[in-house]
């Protein structure tokens, strides 16, 4: 079967560091995404894996293990406005299709 | 560019109304996605078409939902009759190819339609 899992919820403190974990079993793998989700709005993209290691974009970095089924999303110097939900998602073999996690609601406070 | 356009934007109806989406994808995308977003379930993959012909429609409930695309700029979904467990955020995705192996393609998210029925 398919399966994502991102703890539900993470609380951080404005300007510090936190990491956001999701490990994934599914029958195929054709690259890992992280979304970012404020409340009532539609989903972003911040960041693709594809192949082991860190990709890094500004404040945000992702790295990805394929052997170990896991992903983390780091994000440096927290800001308020980084509050939303942040959703891992598996594309799998067959393309186009993105299986979504549930999603970690992240909340920094001052 | 616009980004992608749903509309509507809220929908209220009854217990056993049909209901119809709809979703204008950003032009020159190919691909056009329909999510379904709960508390319950999170954002689940209804269907996908690729140059307007359904790919996967796997994620589709039963048959009382159906989705069209008759041309590259005009998607709809359907439920009909609906159903109280159909409230939900229904999304609209759109992207431009996969790129290849290595490739990605960005999914850009239309604001969703909020569907209470009642």
């Amino acid at each position: 079967g398919q399966n994502i899992d991102q703890p539900t919820e993470m609380t951080a403190t404005e300007g510090a560091i936190v990491q956001i974990n999701c490990t994934y079993q599914t029958s195929g793998f054709n690259g890992l995404f992280w979304y970012q989700q404020h409340a009532g709005e539609a989903p972003t993209f911040l960041s693709y894996n594809v192949l082991d290691g860190l990709e890094e974009k500004g404040r945000f970095s992702s790295f990805l293990s394929r052997s170990k089924g896991y992903s983390y999303l780091l994000l440096k110097e927290l800001q308020m406005k980084d509050s939303a939900s942040y959703l891992c998602a598996v594309r799998d073999s067959q393309g186009g299709k993105l299986i979504f996690g549930q999603g970690t609601e992240l909340s920094v406070k001052p | 560019d616009a980004g992608v356009i749903q509309s509507p934007r809220h929908e209220v109806t009854e217990m056993g109304q049909e209901v119809t989406l709809r979703c204008k994808p950003i032009s020159g995308h190919d691909y056009l996605f329909w999510y379904r977003q709960t508390m319950m379930r999170g954002l689940e993959l209804l269907i996908y078409f690729n140059n307007n012909v359904p790919i996967d429609d796997s994620g589709m409930p039963e048959d009382r939902f159906s989705a069209k695309m008759p041309n590259a700029s005009f998607s709809t979904l359907k439920i009909q009759p609906s159903e109280p467990r159909d409230s939900a955020v229904y999304f609209c995705a759109s992207s431009f190819s996969l790129g290849g192996a290595l490739g990605y393609n960005e999914q850009f998210f239309g604001p969703g339609t909020r569907l209470t029925v009642l």
